[in-house]
């Protein structure tokens, strides 16, 4: 089975600042890796995802992240944050050949300050 | 529409009545999937259809839980003799079998 853990519920930081958030799986086999963000009151849309190739990953809004299999990461960066990157962000976990089923990590709050 | 709709946006039941939430997916997605989301914690996976058939239904809590999809299109999710411990956020998304999946707004139920 698998599952995913973000060490930090709540991460606040100043506008234009750089920003990590972390993310960590555990899982017997190979997987495919996602982040999501939730704006308030919208869906979760999807930033980016690993599914094989560069282990960098760019995704929407600036956003990136790389996956290191030795460590079973995958953080989340930007080089520089606007207040309209206030959200929760989530990452999950689909076992390879699974139907994209995902596995959700609980969750960081972003939360830019001017 | 252009993305996945869900309704009722809010759900408010009593106690031990049945429930259906309904979602509606990008049309020619393939691939839908229910989520359950408790306050303070990430989507946890419900059922998986592909087509018209349930792939994977090893999410549901238990037998008061059931959802269909006859028609390979829109899907219901039913809840019957509800609990408190169901209220939560229940989440469709929808998929063309390619990993990325689209999530709707979700549909807020409270069980009073």
């Amino acid at each position: 089975a698998q599952s995913v853990t973000q060490l930090d519920s709540q991460v606040p930081v100043f506008e234009e600042a750089p920003v990590e958030l972390r993310c960590n799986y555990s899982s017997s086999v190979s997987v495919y890796l996602f982040w999501y963000v939730q704006y308030p009151n919208q869906g979760l849309q999807l930033l980016l995802k690993y599914l094989s190739g560069s282990t960098l990953v760019k995704g929407i809004n600036g956003f990136e992240a790389e996956f290191n299999k030795s460590q079973t990461s995958f953080h989340l960066r930007k080089p520089s944050v606007h207040i309209s990157d206030t959200a929760e962000y989530f990452c999950a976990v689909s076992e390879v050949d699974s139907s994209y089923k995902l596995i959700f990590g609980s969750g960081t709050r972003l939360l830019v300050r001017p | 529409g252009a993305g996945v709709s869900q309704t009722p946006s809010n759900k408010v039941t009593e106690k031990g009545k049945y429930v259906e939430l309904r979602c509606d997916p990008i049309s020619g997605h393939t691939a839908l999937y229910w989520y359950r989301q408790s306050l303070g914690q990430g989507p946890e996976f419900l059922i998986y259809f592909q087509g018209t058939g349930a792939a994977d239904d090893s999410g549901l809590p238990n037998d008061r839980f059931f959802a269909v999809r006859p028609e390979g299109s829109v899907s219901t999710l039913k809840i019957q003799r509800t609990e408190r411990g169901d209220s939560a956020v229940y989440l469709c998304a929808s998929s063309r079998g390619d990993g990325g999946a689209f999530f709707g707004q979700g549909t807020r139920l409270t069980v009073v």
